[in-house]
């Protein structure tokens, strides 16, 4: 079955610092995997959109591996800010869409809390 | 600013009503998602259309229904509401449909309240 699971469920984080949320999936075959950030009450927005050949990517101050032997992709966040606080969901799509979502496979999101 | 419109962003009912929600997808795109949150929970993925036809399903309700329309935007006709269709009701578009969807873009979400 495919599946997208984020870790941890929720983080709080002093402003200023480093923190990495966890993304581990078995989603077959394997398109792509995209990090989006959800503002409480908006659209997710799109952060990055890895392929299977691509291990990093960054996007200001956030950087998201894929270790696609391992099935597991990380979003970092460097010198986190108040605006940083938001949901941070991870998505992977499948080569040909099936079951009943599709092709895109939703993780639950990661709460993320940025405090002065 | 994604380039996903959707109407109207706030709606208050009563049980047993039917709303509908509207989607303008982004210039030129031909899918259409929509996908239900309810409070504190993740995205779920009600359907997909792509220029016009539907492409895939997911946990839709029976009483639920959506259709695309030849200007490619969407609606999403919700009826026989209950309390626990309460929930954010968002719309994202892509260009592609197919087995390999391209980036996707969210609009801002209907937030519907059913009292």
């Amino acid at each position: 079955k495919n599946q997208v699971e984020q870790s941890p469920q929720s983080l709080i984080i002093l402003e200023g610092k480093n923190c990495t949320l966890q993304c581990n999936y078995t989603v077959s075959p394997f398109s792509n995997l995209r990090w989006y950030k959800q503002d409480t009450g908006r659209g997710p927005v799109s952060l990055t959109i890895m392929t299977f050949s691509e291990n990093t990517k960054s996007n200001r101050r956030y950087t998201a591996t894929l270790d696609a032997d391992t099935k597991q992709s990380s979003l970092h966040i460097t010198a986190s800010q108040l605006s940083d606080s938001a949901s941070y969901i991870c998505v992977v799509s499948a080569w040909k869409y099936g079951g009943s979502q599709g092709n895109l496979i939703f993780g639950k999101g990661t709460k993320l809390s940025v405090k002065p | 600013d994604s380039g996903v419109t959707q109407t109207p962003k706030h709606l208050i009912t009563a049980t047993g009503q039917r709303v509908t929600l509207r989607c303008s997808p982004r210039s030129g795109d031909l899918s259409v998602y929509w996908y239900q949150q309810s409070l504190d929970q993740g995205l779920q993925f009600l359907i997909q259309y792509y220029n016009g036809e539907e492409r895939a399903k997911g946990n839709i309700l029976e009483r639920f229904s959506a259709q695309q329309f030849p200007d490619l935007h969407s609606e999403l006709n919700l009826s026989s509401l209950e309390l626990g269709d309460s929930a954010l009701y968002f719309c994202a578009s892509s260009s592609g449909g197919g087995s390999n969807t391209g980036e996707l873009f969210f609009g801002e979400g209907s937030r519907l309240t059913v009292l």
